[in-house]
């Protein structure tokens, strides 16, 4: 079975910080996806980025970067320059064998000036 | 707009009514998701189509069914409705194949009472 773990229920960055979202998982699939979605206060999921078990290098999307260490199971959010804009629910996920997600507790980021 | 589209956007219903959310996939998507986000249980698959055939059944509680229509489009149905069951319903779609080709819908926010 597949498990997500984000152990921070809730983080504070100031404005242009940078901020890490800790995410840790356990599968016994060989092949598998790691995601990580915001939430706004509205609700909508949205996706920010994308890491494959095989990818050798940490996926980076804009101001997003995933740091993937693969040994430890862990692939934590890395958001740089913190903006208002980015206070939302994050929430990482994995997808195994299935295409189903399954995904963590989340983790409530507040961006204060 | 994500592409896929959910309706009602918003629901209340008394207990032990029967409701359906109703959910159209992006275009040239195959496969659709529904999830449901409650406080206590966090984001939990429920049931996965790929077009029109049931593909994988997660959390998904037995006064709850699913399906997925020739045009594509997937209804959830909710009855015997409990407090319990108040949250928001996502539907997603993705490409078969795609790595990460999911694309989440806006929900459907259900209020029992």
């Amino acid at each position: 079975a597949q498990k997500i773990t984000q152990t921070q229920p809730g983080m504070f960055v100031q404005e242009k910080e940078a901020v890490t979202l800790d995410c840790t998982y356990d599968t016994s699939d060989p092949s598998y996806g790691l995601f990580w979605y915001k939430q706004p206060s509205s609700g909508e999921m949205i996706f920010l980025i994308y890491q494959g078990s095989y990818d050798q290098q940490n996926a980076t999307e804009g101001r997003y970067s995933l740091n993937f260490q693969k040994a430890r199971k862990s692939a934590n959010l890395v958001i740089s320059a913190s903006q208002l804009g980015d206070s939302a629910m994050y929430f990482c996920a994995m997808r195994g064998s299935g295409y189903a997600l399954n995904f963590g507790k989340g983790t409530s980021l507040l961006v204060t000036p | 707009d994500s592409g896929v589209t959910q309706t009602p956007k918003h629901l209340i219903t008394a207990t032990g009514q029967r409701v359906t959310l109703r959910c159209s996939p992006r275009s040239g998507d195959l496969s659709v998701y529904w999830y449901q986000q409650s406080l206590d249980q966090g984001l939990q698959f429920l049931i996965q189509y790929y077009n029109g055939e049931e593909r994988a059944k997660g959390n998904i509680l037995e006064r709850f069914s699913a399906q997925q229509f020739p045009d594509l489009h997937s209804e959830l149905n909710l009855s015997s409705l409990e407090l319990g069951d108040s949250a928001l319903y996502f539907c997603a779609s993705s490409v078969p194949g795609a790595p990460y080709g999911y694309t989440f819908g806006s929900g459907t926010r259900l209020t029992v009472v």
